[in-house]
C-alpha cells in the first residue's frame, strides 16, 4: 500500500526555468515531509523539509508547499540548473512513527541546458 | 551532519550465500535504519536498528533473513541471508540525529546470481 506517491516518473525542464515535482499521500496522520535528491551510485540526501504547522519553507532555490487539506505537497526548484538532474524522493513521517520514513516512488528530472 | 560509510560497497554473490553489510557513522547518533531500493522501486524500510536489542522490523520482514545488530551508537550491520536473485537490491542504512531528518550512507548495491 504506497502511501506516499509521486505519480510523474519524470521531468524534463530547461535550464533556468522552473522545476515543479508533485507528492500526494494518504495517511492522515504524516505530519513531517522531505524531499530527498539522488544521484545514480549515491545515497538520497536530504534536500529541504516541512512541518504540517508550515504551508511553505523556502531555502535558496527550493521551495516546498504543503496542502494539507488536499494532501498535496510540490517541491519548486528555480532556477533550474543541470546539476539538479538527480531522482527527487518525496518521503513523509507521523510523529508518533518513530521517525520513520515512507517514501515516494521518486521523479527522474533531466535539466536540458 | 554525520558522515556514513557502508561496505562493501557493491558484490555480487551466489544464491544461498549470507552477505554481511556493514555501516559506520563518524559520531553517536540516536537512530539508525535500513533500507532496501529493488530495481525501479522506492526505498522501503527493512528495519530500524535498536542499540544494545533487538532490531525493529517492517511488515514482510523478518529477522531470519535480515539479522541486524547495532552494538553500538556509530555501528550497525545488516546480514541478507539465504539469498535469491529477488535479493538484488541497493541496501542503504541511515541515521537521525533525533529529529525526522534521515542522512543517508552511499548504499550497497547487491547482485545475487
Amino acid at each position: 500500500d504506497q502511501q506516499v506517491k509521486q505519480n510523474s516518473p519524470s521531468l524534463s525542464v530547461q535550464e533556468g526555468r522552473i522545476s515543479i515535482l508533485n507528492c500526494d499521500y494518504t495517511n492522515s496522520m504524516f505530519d513531517y515531509f522531505l524531499w530527498y535528491k539522488k544521484y545514480p551510485a549515491e545515497g538520497p540526501t536530504f534536500l529541504i523539509s516541512i512541518s504540517s504547522i508550515k504551508d511553505k519553507n523556502e531555502d535558496g532555490r527550493f521551495t516546498v508547499f504543503l496542502n494539507k487539506s488536499a494532501k498535496h505537497l510540490s517541491l519548486h526548484i528555480v532556477p533550474s540548473q543541470p546539476g539538479d538532474s538527480a531522482v527527487y524522493f518525496c518521503a513523509a513521517s507521523a510523529i508518533s512513527g518513530d521517525y520513520k520514513l515512507s517514501f515516494g516512488a521518486g521523479t527522474t528530472v533531466t535539466v536540458r541546458a | 551532519s554525520a558522515v556514513i560509510s557502508q561496505k562493501p560497497s557493491r558484490d555480487i554473490c551466489q544464491r544461498g550465500t549470507s552477505l554481511t553489510i556493514q555501516c559506520q557513522v563518524d559520531s553517536q547518533v540516536t537512530m539508525m535504519f535500513w533500507y532496501r531500493q529493488q530495481p525501479g522501486q522506492s526505498l522501503t524500510l527493512i528495519a530500524t536498528a535498536n542499540q544494545g536489542s533487538e532490531a525493529t522490523y517492517e511488515s514482510g520482514f523478518v529477522i531470519d533473513k535480515f539479522p541486524i545488530s547495532r552494538p553500538n551508537l556509530t555501528f550497525s550491520t545488516l546480514t541478507v541471508s539465504n539469498m535469491s536473485p529477488e535479493d538484488s537490491s541497493i541496501y542503504l542504512c541511515s541515521v537521525s540525529e533525533g529529529g525526522f531528518e534521515q542522512y543517508f550512507g552511499p548504499g550497497t548495491r547487491l547482485t545475487v546470481t
